[in-house]
């Protein structure tokens, strides 16, 4: 099984500032895929980046930036240049290789503040 | 937007009704997992269909049931609806290739509350 922790408490984000946000997991799978999603108010979820576990180079998509430490079993998401459109919960979620069954944390809050 | 339909957007039902939540897949793809999501708590996973059948469960009593139709639509029906139930119902689809670097791309989700 799967365990994906997010403890931090809500965060307040200065506009233009760079948060980031924790994600621990345990595994006993030796390959797998973690994802970082984002929930709005609205509630869908929507996809921001992916790392595989073999990855060597940590995955970057635009403003979003994974910090992956496989020693540490820790994949913290960088959000450089914050916007107020980034006001939203945040979930890590991972899944071993093959059965593609996301397993999530319980999400960070960020606020973002002009 | 990812392409996947939820309906419907809210649903109000009292203790011991049943409901039927529908999904509607992104173009190509032909798997649907769907998640409950409890205020409060990240997404659980529920159950997948891949083609139609079903392909893998998590930690859900059999009065959570599903299918999946030709055109990989999905349905997920809750029997005997219990106070608990109440939750944000999100339903995910991918292209099912067998490798784990799938993305899957979320609906905007179904909010019941069972009172």
């Amino acid at each position: 099984a799967q365990k994906i922790t997010q403890t931090q408490p809500g965060m307040f984000v200065q506009e233009k500032e760079a948060v980031t946000l924790d994600c621990t997991y345990d595994t006993s799978d030796q390959s797998y895929g973690l994802f970082w999603y984002k929930q709005p108010s609205s509630g869908e979820m929507i996809f921001l980046i992916y790392q595989g576990s073999y990855d060597e180079q940590n995955a970057t998509e635009g403003r979003y930036s994974l910090n992956f430490q496989k020693a540490r079993k820790s994949a913290n998401l960088v959000i450089s240049a914050s916007q107020l459109g980034d006001s939203a919960m945040y979930f890590c979620a991972m899944t071993p290789y093959g059965n593609n069954r996301l397993a999530f944390g319980k999400g960070n809050q960020v606020v973002v503040i002009p | 937007e990812t392409g996947v339909t939820q309906s419907p957007t809210h649903l109000i039902k009292t203790r011991g009704q049943q409901v039927t939540l529908r999904c509607s897949s992104q173009s190509g793809h032909n798997t649907v997992s769907w998640y409950q999501q409890a205020l409060g708590q990240g997404p659980q996973f529920i159950f997948q269909y891949y083609r139609e059948e079903e392909n893998g469960r998590g930690n859900f009593p059999p009065r959570f049931s599903g299918l999946q139709f030709p055109n990989y639509s999905s349905e997920l029906n809750v029997n005997a609806l219990e106070l608990d139930d109440s939750a944000l119902y999100l339903c995910a689809t991918h292209t099912g290739r067998e490798n784990f670097q799938e993305t899957q791309y979320f609906g905007p989700g179904t909010r019941l509350l069972v009172l």
